[in-house]
């Protein structure tokens, strides 16, 4: 699988849009970007995910660049209960066996 | 909508114990995935399941084992236990059709004193 790159830890306002980046430079042409997040100490929890066009839903957007390296999420109004670890994951689906690995993520800090 | 459902949800035991986790898959999901988060650590695949059989394996040390029933729920056996297997441990199950359709459960929370 396709490694990403996440910065560590970002701050975000209450009610600002969090802008999360993630880097995936050698994404093969099948695979698709996703993003969980976990609060702390519960299930990580599917936010997104998306091949080469840019996705929204009730959650969030996904931003992804036209060469898909690199791809944003973008929590539009961010509250409190945003703060969380995000990862950004490339994998390939769908596969009935294709597991979720996890990387470094993005800790993600809401100041109220 | 249905959940992925872990029980326990925390259990204590002491070194050199026996534990077993068990693992509710969401209703037709034929997948099933275990992961251990150690305390600051993210997420480490285990083991995965699909139709009852072993799919994948992961870091999953020797000591554990693992299987899925013909109902789909699987169970997480740990023998011999040590105090470096204190963790939070995650179940998630899948229908293999995409994201939306991998499923966490809320974990159980293993104790080795």
């Amino acid at each position: 699988d396709a490694k990403t790159t996440q910065p560590p830890s970002m701050d975000c306002a209450e009610g600002r849009a969090a802008n999360l980046p993630c880097n995936h430079s050698t994404i093969s042409g099948n695979e698709y970007v996703y993003w969980y997040r976990q609060i702390h100490s519960q299930g990580p929890q599917y936010i997104i995910h998306g091949l080469k066009n840019n996705e929204t839903n009730e959650m969030a957007s996904l931003i992804i660049t036209e060469d898909r390296k690199s791809s944003t999420l973008i929590l539009p109004h961010a509250t409190l209960r945003d703060t969380a670890v995000y990862y950004c994951i490339v994998r390939v689906a769908p596969r009935r066996d294709d597991k979720i690995i996890f990387g470094k993520g993005t800790r993600l800090h809401i100041l109220p | 909508a249905a959940g992925v459902i872990q029980s326990p949800r925390h259990l204590i035991k002491e070194k050199r114990e026996t534990a077993t986790l068990k693992c509710y898959p969401i209703p037709r999901h034929d997948t099933v995935y275990w992961y251990q988060q150690g305390p600051g650590q993210d997420p480490q695949f285990l083991i995965s399941f699909y139709e009852k059989m072993q799919s994948d394996k992961g870091s999953i040390p020797d000591r554990f084992s693992a299987q899925q029933f013909s109902d789909y729920h699987s169970e997480l056996n740990m023998s011999s236990l040590e105090l470096g297997d204190s963790a939070l441990y995650f179940c998630a199950s899948s229908a293999g059709r995409g994201g939306e359709g991998y499923t966490f459960g809320s974990g159980t929370r293993l104790t080795v004193v």
